[in-house]
C-alpha cells in the first residue's frame, strides 16, 4: 500500500531551526510537495523535490533522498507566524497526491 | 499561480437535504480536483473533475453520492447528496495545470456543517 509518515506534532522556539521529516512508500514516484496549512485556511504550496538534494526557498528548505524514501522540510529563523500544519505529499506513478496527515508546528515565544 | 475560489464559504444544512459547492478558477487549469479534510486531519481526494466527462472517483465515494460536474476548464460544481452529519467536514476544491512542478492550488474550502 501507499504510506506516508510524519510526526504529528512538533515544539520549537521563535528565532531557532526545526526541521520535520516524512518518509514514504508509494507506487512510483513523480516528486514531492510540501504545503503549509494555516487553522481554518487552504493548504499553499512550500516546495517540490523531484531530484535529490536539498532545495532552499528564503527560510524554508525541502531535502529529498529518493533511495531512502525521506524528504525533510528546514524551517530557519522560526517566526510566530509559521505556527501552522505542514503537509507532505508524493505525486505517484499516476500523477495522483498522496498526502501525509500533516504535522502541527507549534512556535513558542 | 493560480486563484481559486469557492462558494459558499460555508452552511449549516438538515440530514436528507444536498448542497451544491462551485469552484472557480481564474486561468486555464488541466486538472480539478476535489478533497475532504475533517477538523486536524489531512485531506482525503474524493475525485477528479474531468471536463466534458464523468468524475474519477477514489475508493469509498460514489457518483450517487458526491455528484461532480465539470463543463468548461475553468468551473466545477461538487454535491453532497442526502446529508448526514458524518458528512460536516470542510470541502477543498484544488487546481493543477499538469506541467511540472505540479502543485496544485487550492481554494479556500467550504466549511460544511450536517444537523
Amino acid at each position: 500500500g501507499q504510506n506516508i509518515d510524519q510526526p504529528t506534532e512538533m515544539t520549537a522556539t521563535e528565532g531557532a531551526i526545526v526541521q520535520i521529516n516524512c518518509t514514504y512508500q508509494t507506487s512510483g514516484f513523480n516528486g514531492l510537495f510540501w504545503y503549509q496549512q494555516h487553522a481554518g485556511e487552504a493548504p499553499t504550496f512550500l516546495s517540490y523535490n523531484v531530484l535529490d538534494g536539498l532545495e532552499e526557498k528564503g527560510r524554508f528548505s525541502s531535502f529529498l533522498s529518493r533511495s531512502k524514501g525521506y524528504s525533510y522540510l528546514l524551517l530557519k529563523e522560526l517566526q510566530m507566524k509559521d505556527s501552522a500544519s505542514y503537509l507532505c505529499a508524493v505525486m505517484d506513478s499516476n500523477y495522483q497526491l498522496i498526502w501525509g496527515a500533516g504535522t502541527k508546528l507549534i512556535i513558542k515565544p | 499561480s493560480a486563484v481559486i475560489s469557492q462558494k459558499p464559504s460555508r452552511d449549516i444544512c438538515q440530514r436528507g437535504t444536498s448542497l451544491t459547492i462551485q469552484c472557480q478558477v481564474d486561468s486555464q487549469v488541466t486538472m480539478m480536483f476535489w478533497y475532504r479534510q475533517q477538523p486536524g486531519q489531512s485531506l482525503t481526494l474524493i475525485a477528479t473533475a474531468n471536463q466534458g466527462s464523468e468524475a474519477t472517483y477514489e475508493s469509498g465515494f460514489v457518483i450517487d453520492k458526491f455528484p461532480i460536474s465539470r463543463p468548461n476548464l475553468t468551473f466545477s460544481t461538487l454535491t453532497v447528496s442526502n446529508m448526514s452529519p458524518e458528512d460536516s467536514s470542510i470541502y477543498l476544491c484544488s487546481g493543477a495545470t499538469g506541467y511540472e512542478p505540479y502543485e496544485q492550488y487550492f481554494g479556500p474550502g467550504t466549511r460544511l456543517t450536517v444537523t
